[in-house]
């Protein structure tokens, strides 16, 4: 079956790294998306995985392995306004629009 | 306008209304898409349409019922709706077939049904 599992919540501090994991399970894979979601607004697209490795943009970075069904998004220099939801997302083939969400993680940043 | 935007923003209906929600998209994407999102559910794809030809329908009640008149409109007509369709209805875009293809979504519409 298809399953993507993420924490449900996180905290941590002004300034600090945090590390958001996600595990999925599909019966293929094309590709893994994060989005950011602030409470009552729209998802905002953040990063794409499709080879194995890290991609970093700014304070954000994403890694994937596909051997081990595994991606992370790493915050650095944590910001208030990093406070929101983060949704891991998986395109199981190039032919389809569909993609797969985990629940997402609530990221709570404190000063 | 920009990007994706929905009307209305928040909605509130009884089970034997009929209502439709709008979305439109200033991308110039040719993929449309149609999300439930329940409290603590993962984002539920309901619809796709690609080249205005719907592409998914992802086992959603007749209920929900949508239409992609050109590239630029997406609707969804809901009527006899149930207390557990309550939810942030969203609506996203793409350019399908371009690399990442990452979508990109409108705001919301609240639903509330009584």
């Amino acid at each position: 079956g298809q399953n993507i599992d993420q924490p449900t919540e996180m905290t941590a501090t002004e300034g600090a790294i945090v590390q958001i994991n996600c595990t999925y399970q599909t019966s293929g894979f094309n590709g893994l998306f994060w989005y950011q979601q602030h409470a009552g607004e729209a998802p905002t697209f953040l990063s794409y995985n499709v080879l194995d490795g890290l991609e970093e943009k700014g304070r954000f970075s994403s890694f994937l392995s596909r051997s081990k069904g595994y991606s992370y998004l790493l915050l650095k220099e944590l910001q208030m306004k990093d406070s929101a939801s983060y949704l891991c997302a998986v395109r199981e083939n190039q032919n389809t629009d569909k993609l797969i969400f985990g629940t997402g993680t609530r990221l709570q940043v404190f000063p | 306008e920009t990007g994706v935007t929905q009307t209305p923003r928040h909605l509130v209906m009884g089970m034997t209304n009929k209502k439709s929600l709008k979305c439109e998209q200033h991308l110039g994407h040719n993929a449309m898409y149609w999300y439930k999102q329940s409290a603590k559910k993962p984002l539920e794809l309901m619809f796709v349409y690609s080249l205005e030809e719907r592409v998914e329908n992802n086992s959603v009640p007749s209920r929900f019922s949508p239409e992609c008149p050109n590239s630029s409109h997406l609707f969804l007509h809901l009527h006899t709706l149930q207390p557990e369709d309550s939810a942030l209805y969203l609506c996203a875009s793409s350019q399908r077939l371009a690399g990442a293809d990452e979508q990109y979504f409108g705001p919301g519409t609240r639903l509330t049904v009584t």
